[in-house]
């Protein structure tokens, strides 16, 4: 089956520090890669749509320059958190879409603390 | 903009028993997605669907386009099925006209032996 992994698993940083997560789908090819987040106790939310070549688009409230996405091939995006703060503190989950498929398939998710 | 409602948040039952999550939806959604979430955090799909009823295994998920309902059924309930169960929406079947998911606050379920 599709696979979507993620790296990394989990990360601890400080106040002001930036940190890149990945998301790779491992024996497909996906145009189509999403980024959700989590909050403790909280449903997930969509953060954004990341289109391989194009830039991504982000849902309302969901700050493009604060949260930046590159989705440079067709096996792999980046979100990169920039400056992160303890209120980032999340877990962050992304999906890919094999193309010329409609099932989105989920990595294992990035647990993120900010100190 | 597009709502998923759950119920119930909780439920605990026994080993055996056959459980169902309930999920309404609001219009503009068009493909019903159930999801699984391990303690972990990990998110596995179970199903989408559009229309009818679809099986795999003790898994049985049915959905009601005129009534925007869609249920999540366990038959024979085990305790290894215990997780979140997540009802989630997208505004197109997906593929070229891919759509993020608009999730539901889960069901928490908890099956005792």
């Amino acid at each position: 089956g599709a696979v979507v992994s993620q790296h990394p698993s989990r990360v601890i940083c400080k106040s002001g520090t930036s940190v890149k997560i990945e998301c790779r789908s491992l024996d497909f090819q996906a145009t189509t890669m999403f980024w959700y987040r989590q909050f403790p106790k909280q449903s997930l939310m969509l953060m954004a749509t990341s289109n391989e070549g194009s830039k991504a688009t982000y849902e309302q409230g969901v700050e493009k320059d604060k949260f930046l996405i590159n989705h440079a091939s067709l096996t792999l995006s980046t979100l990169t958190v920039t400056s992160a703060h303890p209120e980032d503190s999340s877990f962050y989950i992304c999906s890919a879409i094999p193309d010329g498929t409609d099932t989105q398939y989920f990595g294992p998710g990035t647990r993120l603390t900010v100190l | 903009k597009n709502e998923v409602e759950q119920s119930p948040q909780n439920l605990t039952a026994q080993e055996g028993e056959f459980i169902t999550i309930n999920c309404s939806y609001s219009v503009g959604i068009s493909a019903l997605h159930w999801l699984q979430q391990h303690p972990g955090g990990g998110i596995v799909s179970l199903f989408m669907l559009s229309s009818g009823k679809k099986k795999h295994g003790r898994l049985i998920a049915t959905i009601n386009i005129q009534e925007k309902h869609s249920s999540l059924h366990i038959t024979a309930s085990h305790p290894r099925d215990s997780a979140v169960y997540i009802c989630a929406g997208s505004s197109s079947w997906g593929g070229g006209g891919a759509d993020g998911l608009t999730f539901g606050k889960g069901t928490h379920l908890i099956i005792q032996p």
